[in-house]
């Protein structure tokens, strides 16, 4: 089965940075995903990881150790935009398991 | 145009009715999705179908049907609504090649059993 832990929430102020971290126990996996997900708004895409190591998507970077079952999504230059539930999903087998969500405050 | 659509978007219903939620997608994508969310425990996967005639449930499929009417047409049916069906319903779709399991997720629909 699959456990998936994140945070359930971080406030932070504007112009700051942020970084949430998720940790995972899962069996075939293939993959650690993070979207962004404003109040009753649909998941939006931001990052995936396959390899260990870091991905940086302008202010926006995603980190994975598989060996550790660990992930972090790093927000930059935080705006007052950037206030939203961030998810951590795995991939096994084509399908994906989400964590429950953190959500990030972001402060003036 | 949204790559994916669902309708409705809000629907109010009474507990024993039955209904239907309605995904069409014009991504081209094979795999299909159906999710409910819910406060505090996040995306729960329902049923999925890789492809029209591949049908395969969730982690919580039960008191609940789908059908895969075609590559673009995903529907979901509670058969009889109870009321802790009352959640966001989201339709996602995924090209499924290889490197390629991103999932686009539709506007959602939101459900009130009463």
């Amino acid at each position: 089965g699959q456990n998936i832990d994140q945070p359930t929430e971080m406030t932070a102020t504007e112009g700051a940075i942020v970084q949430i971290n998720c940790t995972y126990q899962t069996s075939g996996f293939n993959g650690l995903f993070w979207y962004q997900q404003h109040a009753g708004e649909a998941p939006t895409f931001l990052s995936y990881n396959v390899l260990d190591g870091l991905e940086e998507k302008g202010r926006f970077s995603s980190f994975l150790s598989r060996s550790k079952g660990y992930s972090y999504l790093l927000l930059k230059e935080l705006q007052m935009k950037d206030s939203a539930s961030y998810l951590c999903a795995c991939s096994p087998w084509g399908k994906l398991q989400f964590g429950a969500g953190t959500q990030v405050v972001v402060t003036p | 145009d949204a790559d994916v659509t669902q309708t409705p978007r809000n629907r109010i219903t009474k507990t024993g009715k039955r209904i239907m939620l309605e995904c069409s997608q014009t991504k081209g994508h094979d795999r299909m999705y159906w999710y409910r969310q819910d406060p505090g425990l996040g995306l729960r996967l329902i049923y999925y179908s890789f492809d029209v005639k591949d049908i395969n449930k969730g982690e919580i499929s039960d008191g609940y049907s789908v059908s895969r009417q075609a590559q673009a047409k995903f529907s979901l049916s509670l058969e009889s609504a109870i009321p802790n069906q009352t959640a966001l319903y989201f339709c996602a779709t995924s090209d499924g090649t290889s490197g390629s399991e991103t999932q686009y997720f539709g506007p959602g629909t939101r459900l009130l059993v009463l």
